[in-house]
């Protein structure tokens, strides 16, 4: 089954440190790969996509992912979070084979403390 | 205006009423989602639909039914309601595979 897995469901840095955010997918097929920001009584916003080229992609707010086709991962990253950071990412994919729909992952809950 | 809108807000009903959501889009895109959010579960697809006359099941479409009266118009229904059924729910639209989602604000269902 096509499937997006986030390994961290929550994750606590201090403020300046690296973040690192693991997403994996199941499928080896084509993929449209998405990160999404949702803060605090909000809706999701996009960070970043993929779909061809550079495997490392740079998106808004200093966030960076980098495709690993072997691995079928898209981690999200980032050198130096903000307090400002803290919020709930959401992996997604698009299986352009596979229906063609979105499939979000479960979320990783980002605290980001002074 | 918002490029997605949702109706209604929030809702609180009793189990076993029928509930629609309501969600229209001016962006004059052919793809519309409804999801529904619940803690620790990230978004789940009911249904999605790719043009008007296109209607097709996510992962857990049981106990939802969805009406795509026009381009820009996409209904979910609670044929009759349960309490977990209780979660926040997503409309969104985006012009391909490619584009970002555009999202409604969400509405907050409680079923009591």
């Amino acid at each position: 089954a096509q499937s997006v897995s986030q390994h961290n469901h929550h994750v606590i840095l201090s403020e300046a440190a690296s973040l690192e955010l693991g997403c994996n997918y199941s499928y080896g097929g084509t993929v449209n790969l998405f990160w999404y920001v949702q803060y605090p009584g909000q809706h999701l916003q996009l960070l970043l996509k993929y779909f061809s080229g550079d495997p490392l992609v740079k998106g808004i707010k200093g966030f960076e992912a980098e495709f690993i086709k072997s691995k079928f991962s898209f981690n999200l990253r980032k050198p130096s979070v903000q307090w400002s950071d803290t919020a709930e990412y959401f992996c997604a994919v698009i299986y352009t084979g596979g229906g063609n729909k979105l499939t979000f992952g479960t979320g990783t809950q980002l605290k980001v403390e002074l | 205006d918002a490029d997605v809108t949702q109706t209604p807000r929030n809702r609180i009903t009793k189990t076993g009423k029928r509930i629609m959501l309501e969600c229209s889009q001016t962006k004059g895109h052919d793809r519309m989602y409804w999801y529904r959010q619940d803690p620790g579960l990230g978004l789940r697809l009911i249904y999605y639909s790719f043009d008007v006359k296109d209607i097709n099941k996510g992962e857990i479409s049981d106990g939802y039914s969805v009406s795509r009266q026009a381009q820009a118009k996409f209904s979910l229904s609670l044929e009759s309601a349960i309490p977990n059924q209780t979660a926040l729910y997503f409309c969104a639209t985006h012009r391909g595979a490619k584009e970002k989602l555009f999202f409604g604000s969400g509405t907050q269902l409680s079923v009591l």
